[in-house]
């Protein structure tokens, strides 16, 4: 069964260093994610990318993150100067639209996720 | 905004307990809701989802049913199994946005 790949499973980092979480999102899927769990807190969405721009974004993500599909298979997550509270693990997922409007009858795929530490 | 909220874990059950896992929803209009599942060392999986009222989403013997009047979904099992042992994440979307709100997630482990 296709899946979504993420690396690293686990980074350690120093506070202020740059980080970058790569996925492999499904072959055939259009539509890219990213969601974080801060530990014993809610997995809340990030970012959506489409048509190699972002859709949507929530508050959480500041200028210190980014979004990029580099080179039409892998799909990164950036933060340029990581901080205590980014220490979280994070998530990639994809879909596919098999209609042009969502109905709630398709679903994200999601990575095992990447587990972000930072010191 | 839209929230869920899902009952604090962790939860310990013996084999072939009786399961439920509350979870409420707060969102206008009509959501979708789900139940994700992640096994140690995976990613979240879809068990189950249902997109309208009084809809029952089924999936290897667990089941929720969408009730509107109490805003609810809770996760339910007849007879757990080692193998379930897992973290249940309830979660919402709204019509024409994929974008999902999870609750916090609700670790079950099954003793044999």
């Amino acid at each position: 069964e296709p899946e979504v790949t993420q690396t690293p499973s686990h980074q350690v980092t120093q506070m202020g260093q740059e980080v970058i979480l790569r996925c492999v999102p499904i072959s055939n899927h259009l539509y890219f994610y990213w969601y974080r769990q801060i530990l014993g807190q809610k997995v809340e969405f990030l970012v959506s990318f489409y048509n190699n721009e972002i859709s949507e974004k929530s508050e959480i993500f500041d200028d210190q993150f980014s979004v990029e599909r580099p080179d039409g298979s892998n799909f990164t997550l950036k933060i340029r100067s990581t901080k205590l509270e980014d220490s979280a693990m994070y998530f990639c997922a994809s879909i596919t639209r098999t209609s042009g409007r969502w109905s709630g009858a398709n679903v994200l795929t999601f990575g095992a996720g990447s587990r972000l530490t930072v010191l | 905004g839209d929230s869920v909220t899902q009952m604090e874990g962790p939860v310990t059950l013996s084999e072939e307990a009786f399961l439920t896992i509350n979870c409420t929803y707060t969102a206008t209009g009509y959501p979708s809701l789900f139940w994700y599942v992640q096994y140690p060392g995976e990613g979240l999986q879809l068990l189950l989802k249902a997109t309208k009222a009084d809809d029952k989403g089924s999936n290897k013997g667990f089941e929720a049913t969408y009730r509107k009047e109490t805003t609810s979904f809770h996760l339910e099992k007849g007879s757990v199994q080692v193998s379930d042992s897992a973290v249940y994440f309830c979660a919402l979307s709204k019509g024409g946005s994929e974008k999902l709100v999870f609750g916090k997630g609700t670790k079950l482990t099954v003793n044999p």
